[in-house]
């Protein structure tokens, strides 16, 4: 089973400052990779997949990258409803497909 | 509207089972696999496994083997999830997920979550 970490498990950041993301696979999962936002209280959302392309109707502010075992999210300028939980998830080896343990993405 | 739509939450004792579903809506059921995953209060997300609603294969996590059930029912385009001998580790909240194709198992449309809380 492939372990996803994720880097750091909180991130304090004001409005529209850049965050960055890191996700590390225990072995390389190629560019099967996807991330996903979740708010409180609701199901995640996709945004990113194959590492780098964003999902429908993700703005352009969120760009993943990275390939093998690093990946990233970046955030160019965090708004108001940015400020969430972020899940990386590898598909590359499955079953089954796992997922890193959080970034939460908190106002500074 | 494309969506998938959970059961209402459940209150089990332990050692009990629980049964939840996920009405799909808005695309071709058949077409795509769906995934269950499960969310602990407080921690992160788990995978439960993964059917096909187009032949009913199944593939479960190792660790649920033996205690999980997953089902479709095609002519309501829902699947169903049933978890048996539940434990107060089992409380969590269940996801139903789209799998976007069979060869890329990233989930592209979840449904609203299902809390299941086991206790005596």
């Amino acid at each position: 089973e492939i372990v996803m970490t994720q880097s750091p498990a909180t991130l304090s950041v004001s409005p529209g400052e850049r965050a960055t993301l890191s996700c590390r696979a225990s072995q390389s999962v190629s560019s099967n990779l996807a991330w996903y936002q979740q708010k409180p209280g609701q199901a995640p959302r996709l945004l990113i997949y194959g590492a780098s392309t964003r999902a429908t109707g993700i703005p352009a502010r969120f760009s993943g990258s990275g390939s093998g075992t690093e990946f990233t999210l970046t955030i160019s300028s965090l708004q108001s409803e940015d400020f969430a939980v972020y899940y990386c998830q590898q598909y590359n080896n499955w079953p089954p497909v796992t997922f890193g343990g959080g970034t939460k993405v908190e106002i500074k | 509207q494309v969506q998938l739509v959970q059961s209402g939450a459940e209150v089990k004792k332990p050692g009990a089972s629980v049964k939840v579903s996920c009405k799909a809506s808005g695309y071709t059921f058949t077409s795509y696999g769906i995934s269950w995953v499960r969310q602990a209060p407080g921690q992160g997300l788990e995978w439960m496994g993964w059917i096909s609603a187009y032949n009913g294969n199944t593939n479960y996590a190792q660790k649920l083997q033996g205690r999980v059930t997953m089902t479709t029912d095609t002519s309501t385009s829902t699947a169903y999830m049933e978890l048996r001998s539940l434990r107060s580790d089992d409380t969590a909240v269940y996801y139903c997920a789209r799998v976007y194709d069979s060869r890329y198992w990233y989930f592209d449309l979840w449904g609203r979550g299902t809390l299941v809380t086991v206790s005596s």
